[in-house]
């Protein structure tokens, strides 16, 4: 059982390159995530969504896009990758049973 | 609107102390409230606790949640040095609407 897959691990960019952070879930669940961590700190929420075809704004959701064309993947694309990018990000999906979590992409921007 | 405070935001002590994480809630819709450990990577889960009240156990941790005073807390008793980490509080509510984290009590034990 996969769980929630993210990819990749580890990603460095340059400033103003773009990239597509991969997640996918193989549990069905309806509810999917994107939160970034910054060092010491707690989850911030960047986008979420409900379904396939419906998304919405997280608390930080500036600098980013996502879609969800399918109930299993949910990809975040960073347009103009920016060093206030550079962070911890963590996809993950739900149900009431709980929530799962990706592994992480570290994420450096120089 | 909605909100998770989590106190305090960090914390010291020695190994053998006995430490109290709190979490406190204003949401609309609740419907539970999960507790997770992180260290290095994803976060961990560790309770899910619901309306009824009861307490949930797991080794030297254990959790409880207060409806009246929209709140719960975390002990951990005998602390070690492996739990030293990170702890979110995170509420789910009903409808479509996302979890909402707290930003975490950072927990440092010492020897």
């Amino acid at each position: 059982n996969a769980g929630v897959t993210q990819t990749p691990k580890f990603r460095i960019l340059k400033i103003g390159q773009s990239m597509t952070l991969q997640c996918t879930q193989d549990m069905n669940h309806n509810y999917m995530y994107w939160y970034r961590q910054d060092p010491g700190m707690g989850l911030k929420l960047i986008y979420y969504s409900v379904g396939a075809g419906i998304t919405d704004k997280g608390e930080v959701p500036n600098g980013y896009n996502v879609s969800r064309s399918t109930t299993e993947d949910f990809p975040l694309r960073l347009e103009l990758a920016a060093p206030s990018q550079t962070s911890v990000y963590f996809c993950a999906s739900s149900t009431e049973g709980g929530v799962f979590f990706g592994q992480g992409t570290r994420l450096t921007v120089v | 609107e909605d909100k998770v405070v989590q106190s305090p935001l960090s914390l010291v002590v020695h190994e053998g102390d006995t430490v109290t994480l709190n979490c406190s809630y204003e949401v609309t819709n609740f419907r539970s409230l999960l507790w997770y450990k992180q260290e290095k990577k994803a976060p961990t889960f560790l309770f899910m606790l619901t309306s009824s009240g009861i307490e949930k156990k797991s080794g030297r941790l254990s959790s409880i949640l207060d409806k009246k005073e929209l709140s719960s807390i975390l002990n951990i008793t005998a602390t070690q040095t492996g739990d030293s980490a990170i702890y979110l509080c995170a509420v789910y509510r009903s409808g479509n609407t996302p979890l909402v984290f707290g930003k975490g009590t950072r927990l440092s034990v010492i020897a």
